[in-house]
């Protein structure tokens, strides 16, 4: 079952506004969770995490907010650029275990 | 510092062939994992070891193993290859519970 849900599978969006990803998640024991991007027949590449004791991280461009009440995150990326057109990927883990559980991914598509 | 590096980047196998994956985890990091992406299935987890111990494992059959080096380095084999076994490999190091750095993966074509 899948225990972390992407829901949009795509997000287009004119370069210069802001990418508003969206991510739910089932499992009440996930304590850490963490955003990746990823280039077709590439690894992902880490973008930004946020621990549970947290709802706010930010890393330049790059915000993430939890809302554990809701079991959803989401991310924010100001102002988008060509160069973030890419999948990304949800990722979450349980306490106590390095296994990630990954949402299905939403390809962002940034118009110039 | 040098990220995750995995060899082969590409390979191509028939049905019932075996395969090993080599993964060289970031200099320091203890921890290795190992991932499967696929369009229908996407990224799943296959297992993690720590200290040449596998500390959890995902829900593949047993043609799917993996191994630890003490030096860090990880293997994955497959046996009896089928072509559902077409997919990108994917390893990641990480050095404590956080963060899993991802290396480029093994694009594996089972024909």
């Amino acid at each position: 079952d899948q225990q972390v849900k992407q829901n949009s599978p795509s997000l287009s969006v004119q370069e210069g506004r802001i990418s508003i990803l969206n991510c739910d998640y089932t499992n009440s024991m996930f304590d850490y969770f963490l955003w990746y991007k990823k280039y077709p027949a590439e690894g992902p590449t880490f973008l930004i995490s946020i621990s549970s004791i947290k709802d706010k991280n930010e890393d330049g461009r790059f915000t993430v907010f939890l809302n554990k009440s809701a079991k959803h995150l989401s991310l924010h990326i100001v102002p988008s650029q060509p160069g973030d057109s890419a999948v990304y990927f949800c990722a979450a883990s349980e306490v106590g275990d390095y296994k990630l559980s990954f949402g299905a991914g939403t390809t962002v598509t940034v118009r110039a | 510092k040098a990220g995750v590096t995995q060899t082969p980047r590409y390979l191509i196998k028939t049905r019932g062939q075996q395969v090993t994956l080599s993964c060289s985890p970031i200099s320091g990091h203890r921890s290795v994992s190992w991932y499967q992406q696929t369009p229908g299935q996407g990224l799943q987890f296959l297992f993690e070891y720590f200290s040449e111990t596998q500390r959890n494992k995902g829900n593949f059959p047993g043609r799917f193993s993996g191994r630890q080096f003490s030096n860090s380095r990880s293997e994955m084999n497959v046996s009896t290859l089928e072509l559902g076994d077409s997919a990108l490999y994917l390893c990641a190091s990480s050095s404590g519970k956080e963060t899993q750095y991802f290396g480029p993966g093994t694009r594996l074509l089972v024909l």
